[in-house]
């Protein structure tokens, strides 16, 4: 099956600094790559989708890039501001969605 | 805006006990899944329906497990019995198609304890 690995697992940043989560899968017939935003007690919500045909999408201080060749992508918050903390996973899904383990992003004011 | 609905969002149960969850995906949803997510990790697929009918339960424990949507709108989650190893969060997503690119949405949850 898919496997999944998710790094850092913990991610600490001052507001307003760069934060960058990245991911790698095995399976080079995956084609979806969504990243969903987890708060604490609450239910994951998707934050932005990348498919295996575009290399980069950008939705405000978010943004996914994906490496087909090299079998990774990442995920680009800028200007981090406290509400961005949370935890965040990574997905791919080829005939169904495997998650990563989770990083967990905590940004100081 | 129309949103999965869990319930119970607790359960505390004894080993060996029974214990059943229930989800409402939003509705037209054709596609509904179950996940568990162990504190500390990501989810992970247990079974997922398209309709009324189990399109992979490959990861779901039979023995204990079962999982049914009888009319294509509601499911039930049901462990029999429960093992301490089953303390978790139980998610329900639903999404409008199992094809690729259709986003899941999420349901609350329910955290299952198991003493």
């Amino acid at each position: 099956g898919e496997n999944v690995e998710q790094h850092p697992s913990t991610l600490s940043v001052q507001e307003g600094d760069s934060a960058v989560i990245k991911c790698t899968y095995s399976d080079s017939a995956s084609n979806y790559f969504p990243w969903y935003k987890q708060e604490l007690g609450k239910r994951p919500q998707l934050i932005i989708d990348i498919r295996s045909n575009v290399g980069e999408k950008k939705d405000q201080r978010i943004a996914v890039t994906l490496n087909k060749t090299a079998k990774h992508f990442s995920l680009h918050i800028t200007e981090t501001q406290p509400e961005d903390s949370a935890v965040y996973f990574c997905a791919v899904k080829y005939s169904t969605l495997t998650f990563g383990k989770g990083t967990m992003l905590l940004v100081s004011p | 805006e129309a949103e999965v609905a869990q319930s119970p969002r607790y359960k505390i149960t004894e080993k060996s006990q029974a214990v059943a969850f229930w989800c409402d995906p939003i509705s037209g949803h054709a596609t509904l899944y179950w996940y568990r997510q162990i504190l500390g990790q990501g989810p992970e697929l247990l079974v997922q329906f398209q309709d009324e009918s189990v399109v992979d339960d490959s990861q779901l424990p039979k023995d204990r497990f079962s999982a049914e949507r009888l009319k294509g709108v509601d499911s039930t989650l049901k462990i029999q019995p429960a093992e301490l190893g089953d303390s978790a969060m139980y998610l329900c997503a639903s999404s409008s198609s199992g094809t690729d690119y259709n986003e899941q949405f999420f349901g609350p949850g329910t955290r299952l304890t198991v003493l």
